[in-house]
């Protein structure tokens, strides 16, 4: 495997499931991202993990919860999600230096549908 | 607030030239990338310009005027592949990605 790789591809829950996602970087980066993409809306940065610390949590409800057990790996488990939680989400990592932006690489991202 | 802006739509023909206009304002600056989306597929890197002045690579180049909170990415001999959503994002204070909603080109033969 090379990359960032994501599954599963798609996924269709129901509201009252619980799954989760799983992500894999191949790149030995040192931090690893959540998006959410939606149609025709910019990415929405969900969480951030730095050296397997969370650096950020952009105000995403508590119905979606990161783990990142080392630094090749990040988890997003979802529970008790709503029908506007469908979108495609999107795994990135990148290799953090200080004082510096960093190029970000992406998995091909989990396509979720909610019923 | 942070904002950045860019077409949501354009359209070009094969083989000709095309330029896709993103304006930002965002709390700092650390540099600005441009990604390219294929329909389903992940966001590839493109380009990463941080001091004014235009970046060539290839067929593509990108531009900044961080006076003017503006870039643009040019692409030339447009080929039938690279119909995709081009995504503009800004590296605020915190080096956290700032992102725009994109801009979809449809190239025409």
């Amino acid at each position: 495997e090379t990359g960032v790789t994501q599954t599963p591809r798609h996924l269709v829950m129901g509201m009252t499931n619980k799954k989760s996602l799983k992500c894999e970087q191949h790149l030995g980066h040192n931090a690893m991202y959540w998006y959410k993409q939606s149609a025709k809306k910019p990415l929405e940065l969900m969480f951030v993990y730095n050296f397997k610390e969370q650096t950020e949590n952009n105000s995403v409800p508590s119905r979606f919860s990161p783990e990142c057990p080392n630094s090749s790996h990040l988890f997003l488990h979802l529970h008790t999600l709503q029908p506007e939680d469908s979108a495609l989400y999107l795994c990135a990592s990148s290799q953090r230096v200080s004082g510096g932006a960093s190029e970000q690489y992406f998995g091909p991202g989990t396509r979720l549908t909610v019923t | 607030g942070q904002n950045i802006d860019q077409p949501t739509e354009m359209t070009a023909t094969e083989g000709a030239i095309v330029q896709i206009n993103c304006t930002y304002q965002t709390s700092g600056f650390n540099g600005l990338f441009w990604y390219q989306q294929h329909a389903g597929e992940a966001p590839t890197f493109l380009s990463y310009n941080v001091l004014d002045g235009l970046e060539e690579k290839g067929r593509f180049s990108s531009f900044l005027s961080r006076s003017k909170g503006y870039s643009y990415l040019l692409l030339k001999e447009l080929q039938m592949k690279d119909s995709a959503s081009y995504l503009c994002a800004v590296s605020d204070s915190n080096y956290q990605l700032i992102w725009g909603a994109g801009t979809k080109l449809i190239i025409k033969p």
